[in-house]
């Protein structure tokens, strides 16, 4: 049972570049999550989703894009890498609404 | 969303109960409490989650007190494997609901 699958662990971007976090799950959820995780710090989530087509911002949405065309994917998407944008960020989905947080291993992402 | 604080580290020596407290003064009626906690280099993971009675799980116990303000998670027997930050946090259920995470415990266990 593979739960949370987050693509890649590790990346490291320059300055300006673009990407992709993959997460996927194969639990059937519908409520999807990304949170980015600083050194030091609790999680801060930076968009959500309730279901497929349907997507929020969290507490720190800029820089980042999401979609959700199923319901097992939820890619972020980071345009124009910065330095700020150096993190571990973790995927995280559940069934329902009040239900158990289930999440992936985490993506460091490095931004020189 | 409802303030919380709790203390930023603990002690505990292996075998013991540890008790992790969370003030949440601000809750509303419909918040739920939970707990979750993070290993060192891991994602968070649940431990547990309760509106207004006690919880137990094989993993811990929760304390709601009777006016909801504070909460307190158990461990029964600490291990070594228990050594993580622990949040606390209260959230709604409803569609919308989202889990906001604070600085959390950071909770020692010696040897």
């Amino acid at each position: 049972n593979a739960g949370v699958t987050q693509t890649p662990k590790f990346r490291i971007l320059k300055i300006g570049q673009s990407m992709t976090l993959q997460c996927t799950q194969d639990m059937n959820h519908n409520y999807m999550y990304w949170y980015r995780q600083d050194p030091g710090m609790g999680l801060k989530l930076i968009y959500y989703s309730v279901g497929a087509g349907i997507t929020d911002k969290g507490e720190v949405p800029n820089g980042y894009n999401v979609s959700r065309s199923t319901t097992e994917d939820f890619p972020l998407r980071l345009e124009l890498a910065a330095p700020s944008q150096t993190s571990v960020y973790f995927c995280a989905s559940r069934r329902k609404a009040g239900g158990e947080l289930f999440f992936g291993e985490g993506s460091r992402l490095t931004v020189l | 969303d409802a303030k919380t604080t709790q203390p930023n580290s603990m002690e505990s020596n292996e075998e013991e109960p540890v008790h992790l407290p969370c003030n949440h003064s601000t809750i509303s009626g419909t918040d739920y409490i939970h707990w979750y906690r993070q290993l060192p280099s891991q994602g968070p993971e649940y431990v547990i989650h309760g509106l207004t009675s006690n919880v137990n799980n094989r993993m811990a116990s929760l304390a709601i007190a009777e006016d909801r303000k504070s909460s307190t998670l158990i461990l029964h027997r600490a291990t070594l494997r228990d050594a993580a930050v622990y949040y606390c946090i209260p959230a709604r259920d409803g569609a919308n609901s989202k889990l906001t995470f604070g600085k959390g415990i950071t909770l020692s266990v010696r040897p």
